[in-house]
């Protein structure tokens, strides 16, 4: 039963550059969460997605990020022209959303790292 | 808005010892609490988790306790082992669609 998965591991990207991390859910879940943790720091809420829907984008910069989860394969985190800010551990999450549980399982993370 | 806050960045125990780690929270509202643990390099790890109709739970060598009155949360670990070495949060869900706010974290260092 294989749980969240995201890819890639590490990822390395010039000022500038475009980077693109995948989140695929654990088997039955249709809730994604993407969280971003700077360096000795908590995890900060980005985006709350369903299956084709933004649900809660509260936590997301207003440019440059976007995310998706479409009817068929993983969660994409987009960040457009990346800058050294950007770099960060980000991490996502599923759920199934059972009623009465806020349970969320997460997966490894991205390293993100601006060069 | 939750805010969820750590009281110590770090917390240094000898092997065998119990450990306490403790979490404010600001929303008198909130109805539950999840403890995560997180290894160098990998995601958090669900712990435990308690609802505010509760004062204690206890899991395996763990147990959260939560005190309304004074909106204070705190994870002990029983007998704690180098495996242990992590750091925690404590998070709880903010509005109605279950995203999380985590505290800053602590970091458990088990001494040998």
């Amino acid at each position: 039963n294989a749980g969240v998965m995201q890819n890639p591991r590490h990822l390395v990207r010039r000022r500038g550059q475009e980077a693109r991390l995948r989140c695929s859910p654990m088997k039955g879940h249709s809730h994604v969460y993407w969280y971003r943790q700077l360096p000795e720091e908590g995890l900060k809420f980005m985006v709350y997605l369903q299956k084709e829907n933004i649900i809660d984008e509260s936590g997301m910069p207003k440019e440059r990020f976007s995310a998706e989860f479409p009817k068929e394969g993983p969660s994409i985190l987009r960040i457009q022209q990346v800058v050294r800010g950007d770099s960060a551990a980000y991490f996502c999450a599923s759920s199934g959303l059972i009623e009465n549980s806020y349970e969320q399982y997460f997966g490894p993370g991205t390293r993100l790292t601006v060069t | 808005g939750e805010s969820v806050g750590l009281h110590l960045p770090t917390l240094s125990v000898q092997e065998g010892d119990n450990s306490i780690i403790n979490c404010a929270y600001s929303n008198s509202a909130s109805d539950y609490f999840i403890w995560y643990k997180q290894e160098s390099g990998k995601g958090p790890q669900f712990i435990i988790d308690i609802r505010s109709n509760m004062d204690k739970r206890q899991g395996q060598r763990v147990t959260v306790l939560l005190n309304k009155t004074v909106k204070h949360l705190s994870l002990q670990i029983a007998a704690t082992q180098p495996g242990d070495s992590a750091v925690y949060f404590c998070a709880a869900p903010s509005g109605n669609t279950g995203k999380l706010i985590f505290g800053q974290g602590t970091t458990l260092q088990v001494k040998p």
